[in-house]
């Protein structure tokens, strides 16, 4: 598509739900990222995709957080167990990744405002 | 580590008046540094990517300089809307995965 898609928008859930988040990237675009916002926050690193790779799992803040990304297109961001803390605005990133590509940026999705209650 | 600051934090200005804002890294060796604009609960729209060889970029009423080698960039807004509210993030990409982020401005401009 021509821009990143997240889906939902918005997911008011109850804590100790699963959720699912889905991340569209651009086609073409080899890596994936996904970050968090809390509330006033910076963004904060989770998960990224690069490939064929194995992802960079890192950022994950427990092991309630997974990641998946199939046939190097679409991503889910499932959370599992789903607390309060875990309320925040969740968004996905898309590169070209590696080589020149490192000179073309990321390009964000508008979110998904996941809320835990 | 790179360390990506803005300033100022925030600024308030009345419609109409042009306005630059501020952004500095440590680390010289990037790739690119993108400028985005963030509203309140929303995803970031990217305003201008400048690659580490460029020297300026320009959207519409926006332009965006680099001087690498001093660790600096500057987005300048001309002639300022209220519909430019909003927090301005620039970021530099130093590798695949990392990108840096600086601290913000929150933009605010009075009808």
């Amino acid at each position: 598509g021509a821009g990143v898609s997240q889906s939902p928008s918005n997911k008011v859930t109850e804590k100790g739900k699963d959720v699912e988040l889905r991340c569209d990237p651009i086609s073409g675009h080899t890596a994936l990222y996904w970050y968090r916002q809390s509330l006033g926050q910076g963004l904060e690193f989770l998960i990224y995709f690069q490939g064929n790779s194995a992802p960079d799992k890192s950022g994950l803040p427990s092991d309630r957080f997974s990641a998946e990304r199939t046939g190097g297109s679409v991503s889910t961001l499932t959370i599992q167990r789903t607390q309060q803390e875990d309320s925040a605005v969740y968004l996905c990133a898309s590169s070209l990744g590696v080589g020149r590509g490192l000179l073309s940026g990321y390009t964000f999705g508008s979110g998904t405002r996941l809320t835990v209650v | 580590k790179q360390e990506v600051t803005q300033i100022p934090a925030a600024l308030s200005v009345p419609e109409g008046e042009n306005l630059v804002l501020n952004c500095s890294f440590t680390d010289s060796a990037i790739y690119n540094l993108q400028w985005f604009r963030q509203d309140p609960g929303k995803g970031l729209t990217s305003l201008l990517l400048i690659q580490s060889s460029q020297r300026e970029q320009t959207s519409g009423r926006l332009n965006a300089s680099l001087d690498k080698s001093s660790g600096r960039s500057t987005l300048y807004i001309a002639a300022s809307q209220p519909g430019d509210s909003a927090t301005y993030l620039c970021a530099v990409q130093t590798g695949a995965n990392n990108l840096f982020f600086g601290t913000g401005t929150r933009l605010t401009v009075i009808p």
